[in-house]
């Protein structure tokens, strides 16, 4: 049992490029999560999926895209990085049911550096 | 929507003393306050959770209070103990519903041997 993985740990982008982080959790949670964390922010919601097939905005979505591909999967698309971006992206699953429905599980971490 | 504060930003205390981290939230519609640690380089992790309908709960060294007609809640840890430093995040949200999670700026928690 992993947990919540991402993929990559570290990536280092030109500004302009286009990546996608990716996350699986292998816990059959419904609900999934992408954070950025910059320091003295503490971390804030980018995006959300409640189910699969749904998916909506959180406090930071400019410049982000996401894909719910199934239930284990959930990936954030940066279009066109910008220095901005720089940041460390996590991903979290929660199981969305039950008494223990918004306990959040992250991932290690995703460290973006935007040059 | 939500809005989540947390003071202080960082923290000092002697090792044994207690710690006292505390956060406001401005949604009266909020009913589930989860605090977490986030330990150097590692992901945060959930330590204790309140929901609106109690006043306190506690969990060895670790105690969260909420005050619901003041819109704040609070986490106190006594003895402090070297591994107690780390980032403490609060949080607010709806319990049970597919609702965003807003978290506090965090406090970086240091204890001094």
């Amino acid at each position: 049992n992993a947990g919540v993985t991402q993929t990559p740990k570290f990536q280092v982008l030109k500004t302009g490029q286009s990546m996608t982080l990716q996350c699986a959790q292998d816990m059959n949670h419904n609900s999934m999560y992408w954070y950025r964390q910059d320091p003295g922010m503490g971390l804030r919601l980018i995006y959300y999926s409640a189910s699969e097939g749904t998916t909506d905005k959180g406090e930071v979505p400019n410049g982000y895209n996401v894909s719910r591909l199934n239930k284990r999967e959930f990936s954030l698309r940066l279009e066109s990085a910008a220095p901005s971006q720089t940041s460390v992206y996590f991903c979290a699953s929660s199981e969305g049911t039950g008494v223990r429905y918004n306990e959040q599980f992250f991932g290690p971490g995703t460290r973006l550096t935007v040059l | 929507g939500e809005n989540v504060e947390q003071h202080p930003s960082t923290l000092s205390v002697q090792e044994g003393d207690s710690a006292v981290i505390k956060c406001t939230y401005s949604d009266s519609a909020s009913n589930y306050f989860p605090w977490y640690k986030q330990e150097l380089g590692k992901r945060p992790q959930l330590i204790i959770d309140i929901r609106s309908n109690v006043g306190e709960k506690k969990d060895q060294r670790i105690a969260v209070t909420l005050n619901k007609t003041a819109k704040h809640f609070s986490l106190h840890i006594t003895e402090t103990q070297p591994e107690d430093s780390a980032v403490y995040f609060c949080a607010a949200t709806k319990w049970s519903s597919a609702s965003k999670i807003i978290f506090g700026s965090g406090t970086r928690l240091s204890i001094r041997p």
